[in-house]
């Protein structure tokens, strides 16, 4: 079976800085795998996603995610946070219709 | 756009209520979800659809019902509301062939 691993509850970073937020994930064959972000009461918003292809994958908002086959990685990342980038993110993998997510991170971006 | 609805924001039940929760989806989307989400543990699937009077358990389905009669239609219930069931649920739809679920903005249940 299975499984995504977010090994931070919290990530916490000054505006203007580079961001990442960190997804690991167990899976037998390829994975697709997913990065949705909650804003406050509000539902999941799907931002990017990996199927095949380039490695580093560009979805919205500005950010990004790097498959890394070899360390069963896809961090999310952004070159400069925004405030408005606070939020819970969710990192999810797929495979054989079967979508597992993670826990979550809850990302605070300072002033 | 894909829009997802739920028909409530908040509810509050009282324990051994039978509850239901409703989802509209309007891009004739075949799959359905309904997910809980509570803190730490992020989304567990408790039923899914693929189709009309089509119905598949999930992760946590005890305790839970569904019901499609329509394809945009997609019902959890509850049969006997308990306080383990507090939480937010969220329903997703899913257009066959792709990846991308679509939430809906989900239902925060409280049940007393």
């Amino acid at each position: 079976a299975q499984s995504v691993a977010q090994p931070e509850d919290q990530v916490n970073v000054a505006e203007g800085n580079p961001l990442t937020v960190k997804c690991t994930y167990s899976v037998s064959g390829n994975p697709y795998l997913f990065w949705y972000v909650q804003y406050p009461n509000r539902g999941l918003q799907f931002l990017l996603k990996y199927i095949t292809g380039d490695n580093l994958v560009k979805g919205s908002y500005g950010f990004e995610a790097e498959f890394n086959k070899s360390q069963t990685s896809f961090h999310l990342k952004k070159p400069s946070a925004l405030v408005s980038d606070s939020a819970l993110y969710f990192c999810a993998v797929e495979n054989n219709n079967d979508m597992r997510f993670g826990a979550g991170t809850r990302l605070t971006v300072k002033p | 756009d894909v829009k997802v609805t739920q028909s409530s924001r908040y509810l509050v039940k009282r324990t051994g209520e039978k509850v239901f929760l409703e989802c509209v989806q309007d891009m004739d989307h075949e799959n359905m979800f309904w997910y809980r989400q509570d803190p730490g543990l992020g989304l567990r699937l408790i039923y899914f659809s693929y189709d009309v009077k089509m119905k598949e358990k999930g992760d946590i389905p005890e305790g839970y019902s569904v019901s499609r009669e329509k394809k945009e239609r997609f019902s959890l219930i509850l049969e006997s509301a308990s306080t383990n069931q507090t939480s937010m649920y969220l329903c997703a739809t899913l257009q066959g062939g792709s990846y991308e679920q679509y939430f809906g903005p989900g239902t925060r249940l409280t049940v007393t």
